[in-house]
Formats: C-alpha cells, sequence, structure tokens
C-alpha cells in the first residue's frame, strides 16, 4: 500500500523560505510523477509543480516561476518542495500526491495518492 | 495554460437525489480529465480519471462523462456520505495541472 507521509507544520516569516518533505513507502517510488497542491485556507487546489524521480525533470506552474523548487531523492523515497521569498498569500495546505500511471508523460490517470497535507503559515 | 470552470459552485439536494455536476475546459483536452472528492479536513480522493474511468474502490453511483471541453460527474443517488466538495482537474497539458474552482454539494 502506496503512503505518503509530510514534514510537519511550519511558520515563517514573510522572506523567509520553506522546505517541505514527501516520503513514500510502498510501490516504486522513481517511476511515478510527484506533484506538490497547495490549498489557501477556504480556497480550492492549486498546482504547484510536478517531479518525475526517474529523470530527475521538474516543472514548475508560471505563477510559481523564481521561487519554487522541486527534488526528489532516490535514496530515500523522498520528495522535496522548497518556497522562498514567502509572503502572506503563500499561507496555505501544502499537499504531495503521487500519480496512478508510471512514467510521469503519461496523460491518463490521476493523483491517486495524496500526502496528509502540510499548514505553511507565513505571518511576522 | 488551460482554464477549468466548474458549475454550479454550490448544489444543494437531499439523501437520494441525483447529483450533476459539470466542468469546462478552455481548450479541448480530450479524455484527460480527473474528478476528485475532498471532505473538509482531507485531502482530495480520487474519484474519476480518463473522463469515465472509476478508480480503485469508488462507488458505482459516481460516473463520469464527456470529451473535448465538456465534461459531467453524476452521482446517481446521493448518500449521507457524499456531501462534500468536488474539483475537475486537467492532465492534457502541463505545467501545470489546473483544477476547476470547485462545486459544492451540500445537504438540503
Amino acid at each position: 500500500q502506496v503512503q505518503l507521509v509530510q514534514s510537519g507544520a511550519e511558520v515563517k516569516k514573510p522572506g523567509s523560505s520553506v522546505k517541505v518533505s514527501c516520503k513514500a513507502s510502498g510501490g516504486t517510488f522513481s517511476n511515478f510523477a510527484i506533484t506538490w497542491v497547495r490549498q489557501a485556507p477556504g480556497q480550492g487546489l492549486e498546482c504547484v509543480g510536478r517531479i518525475i524521480p526517474i529523470f530527475d525533470i521538474a516543472n514548475y506552474a508560471q505563477k510559481f516561476q523564481g521561487r519554487v523548487t522541486i527534488t526528489a531523492d532516490k535514496s530515500t523515497s523522498t520528495a522535496y518542495m522548497e518556497l522562498s521569498s514567502l509572503r502572506s498569500e503563500d499561507t496555505a495546505i501544502y499537499y504531495c500526491a503521487r500519480d496512478s500511471t508510471p512514467g510521469g508523460y503519461d496523460p491518463s490517470g490521476g493523483l491517486e495518492y495524496w500526502g496528509q497535507g502540510t499548514l505553511v503559515t507565513v505571518s511576522s | 495554460e488551460i482554464v477549468l470552470t466548474q458549475s454550479p459552485a454550490t448544489l444543494s439536494l437531499s439523501p437520494g437525489e441525483r447529483a450533476t455536476l459539470s466542468c469546462r475546459t478552455s481548450q479541448t483536452v480530450s479524455t484527460y480529465l480527473a474528478w476528485y472528492q475532498q471532505k473538509p479536513g482531507q485531502a482530495p480522493r480520487l474519484l474519476i480519471y480518463e473522463a469515465s474511468k472509476r478508480a480503485t474502490g469508488i462507488p458505482a453511483r459516481f460516473s463520469g462523462s464527456g470529451s473535448g471541453t465538456d465534461f459531467t460527474l453524476t452521482i446517481s443517488s446521493l448518500e449521507p456520505e457524499d456531501f462534500a466538495v468536488y474539483y475537475c482537474q486537467q492532465r492534457s497539458d502541463w505545467p501545470p495541472l489546473t483544477f476547476g474552482g470547485g462545486t459544492k454539494v451540500e445537504i438540503k
């Protein structure tokens, strides 16, 4: 059974950075893309970016380009999302989610497995 | 970026009734559309992928249809546990994998 376990809640100052981890167990980590999705309080879902660990290729939503870095450590089956230059609008729950289909380039399937979410609060 | 528009924003129905949720995309996504359910305090759950295929463990009362730019999620007979927020997501063109704004299905 695939499980994604994320790191704990964070409180950050405006202008600082945060790094959230997502450790996978069960299944084959490298073969499946990991997507990071955030949800501001009372709002909908927003895709931050995505990584395909087997190729070490990451892509980011235009909105976050230059501020976000997504990486994956295949040796520990852990994905990371680092967001810099934090502002109050970045306050949100950040989820990692794994694709249902392997490879990373197959548009079929969906985000089948989700982490429990990490609340990032940006406040002075 | 492909924009997804969900309607209605809120659907007020009683248990046992049929729910019909709509998702429209700003450009064609073929059948590369997924639906998710989210309950308060929980992560989203994958319901439907490729527009009409049920994910593992999803009850048969959930069905999806559509292709191109117009999609529908139907819940044939609402159970108490189905009252939640539903999101569609396109997987045809990325980055990013965009989501719709959501439809809240509430108890009437």
